[in-house]
């Protein structure tokens, strides 16, 4: 199972865009990464997911290199609201099954 | 649609008492795993059902038990509750259509406190 660490926390002000990078060394060939924001006492909310190289949608971008040993979440313009706690996880689900490991998540403090 | 549902949202208990905590997965999801959510030890995994079996288990007591009905909803019992099993506890489902890549989606979770 491949264990994620991510920064404890980072500070940002409105309107800038904030990365944060998870590094996930031992992932697996079927692995996909997926990011989830969580406020407090709410269940993380899904975010982005990919394999390899850039995905992005509506809310982020997710920056995956060819080696996938790390990714790279990428919140554009973020806003008061965008404080929250991020989490990166890597999950297998072609092996019947998967168990989900969290690392302890990004704490990010978006200031006015 | 409807996301996951988890009932109920707040609950207060006793040392020593069980709880029974209920999740209905978004339509279709197959797959149903469960979390235990700390401020001290984080998101941990507790199980995974699919097919109203456990396929997967994480490190927890056997207090911990869960289970699948034929229609996908699934409830997690603690029994003889302790203190330090206060936690919000979060109920995911999953497709889990065999394609890689399945996202997992949350519900906002049952908190317990156990006192």
């Amino acid at each position: 199972l491949a264990k994620t660490t991510q920064p404890i926390s980072m500070d940002s002000y409105e309107g800038q865009e904030v990365n944060i990078t998870c590094s996930h060394n031992n992932i697996a060939t079927n692995d996909y990464i997926t990011w989830y924001q969580q406020f407090p006492s709410q269940g993380p909310r899904f975010i982005i997911q990919g394999y390899k190289t850039k995905v992005t949608n509506e809310v982020a971008s997710l920056f995956i290199p060819a080696d996938r040993k790390s990714s790279t979440l990428s919140l554009p313009r973020v806003s008061l609201s965008d404080t929250a706690v991020y989490y990166c996880l890597v999950v297998n689900q072609n092996t019947g099954g998967f168990k989900t490991i969290f690392g302890a998540g990004t704490r990010l403090f978006v200031k006015a | 649609k409807a996301g996951v549902t988890q009932t109920p949202r707040y609950l207060i208990k006793t040392r020593g008492q069980q709880v029974t905590l209920s999740c209905s997965p978004i339509s279709g999801h197959r797959s149903v795993s469960w979390y235990q959510q700390t401020p001290g030890q984080g998101l941990q995994f507790l199980f995974e059902y699919f097919s109203e079996t456990q396929r997967n288990k994480g490190n927890f007591p056997g207090r911990f038990s869960g289970r699948q009905f034929s229609n996908s909803r699934s409830e997690m019992n603690v029994s003889t509750l302790e203190l330090g099993d206060s936690a919000l506890y979060l109920c995911a489902s999953s497709s889990d259509t065999g394609a890689p890549g399945n996202t997992i989606y949350f519900g906002e979770g049952s908190w317990l406190t156990v006192v």
